[in-house]
């Protein structure tokens, strides 16, 4: 069975550009997640979504990120615009049900110069 | 709120080495314990888990026992291999304060092994 993907793995950009990340959960799985990995600030949960709909966004650390779920199958985290502070490994994650088992994605690498 | 603590990296052995990676937590209630892996380039894994007082999670000869009192979940392993180097997150999930057991992470140890 296939993880997660997501993709791209790697992207670079410049400061004031716009970013989409791109996220496919596990299929059947109903709980998506999307965090940010940083050397200061490790693992944050930035937002948690629930059959498609956003239950939980308090991590989201302000207006310039936005995430969606347009369906089961497809999620994204827009940057806009983007700030070289910015610069971290995004991870997606989805699970088959509430509190069960979280299942990572390989992340996206992103560098904003 | 939530907070988890784990021992500063990084942490450099030689194979067949034992390994402890100490983890203590914060949480309010019951939390369930994890263990989580990162190998390089690769998203997280989940390596062990216990979910009440005293039980014990064991994986690939990776063992933590969930202590509440003294609110521990130490990693251990009795002999590490050159493959075990990786980055290694401890994690609670609440119990109640939010539905959907909201993961919290320490802040990851990495470990090398030499041969």
């Amino acid at each position: 069975d296939a993880g997660v993907i997501q993709s791209p793995r790697h992207e670079v950009t410049e400061m004031g550009q716009e970013v989409t990340l791109r996220c496919k959960p596990i299929s059947g799985h109903n709980s998506l997640f999307w965090y940010r990995q940083t050397m200061m600030r490790g693992l944050e949960l930035l937002i948690y979504f629930n059959n498609n709909v956003p239950i939980d966004d308090s991590g989201m650390p302000e207006d310039r990120f936005s995430a969606k779920m347009p369906n089961a199958s497809f999620s994204t985290l827009k940057i806009q615009p983007s700030e070289p502070r910015d610069s971290a490994v995004y991870f997606c994650a989805s699970s088959s049900r509430t509190g069960s088992e979280q299942y990572f994605g390989p992340g996206t690498r992103l560098t904003v110069t | 709120g939530d907070s988890v603590t784990q021992m500063e990296g990084p942490v450099t052995l030689s194979e067949e080495a034992f390994l402890t990676i100490n983890c203590t937590y914060t949480a309010t209630g019951y939390p369930s314990l994890f263990w989580y892996v990162q190998y390089p380039g690769e998203g997280l894994q989940l390596l062990l888990k216990a979910t009440k007082a005293d039980d014990k999670g064991s994986n690939k000869g990776f063992e933590a026992t969930y202590r509440k009192e003294t609110t521990s979940f130490h990693l251990e392993k009795g002999s590490v291999q050159v493959s075990d180097s990786a980055v290694y997150f401890c994690a609670l999930k609440d119990a109640g304060g939010t539905s959907y057991g909201k993961l919290t992470f320490g802040q990851g140890t990495i470990l090398t092994v030499h041969p």
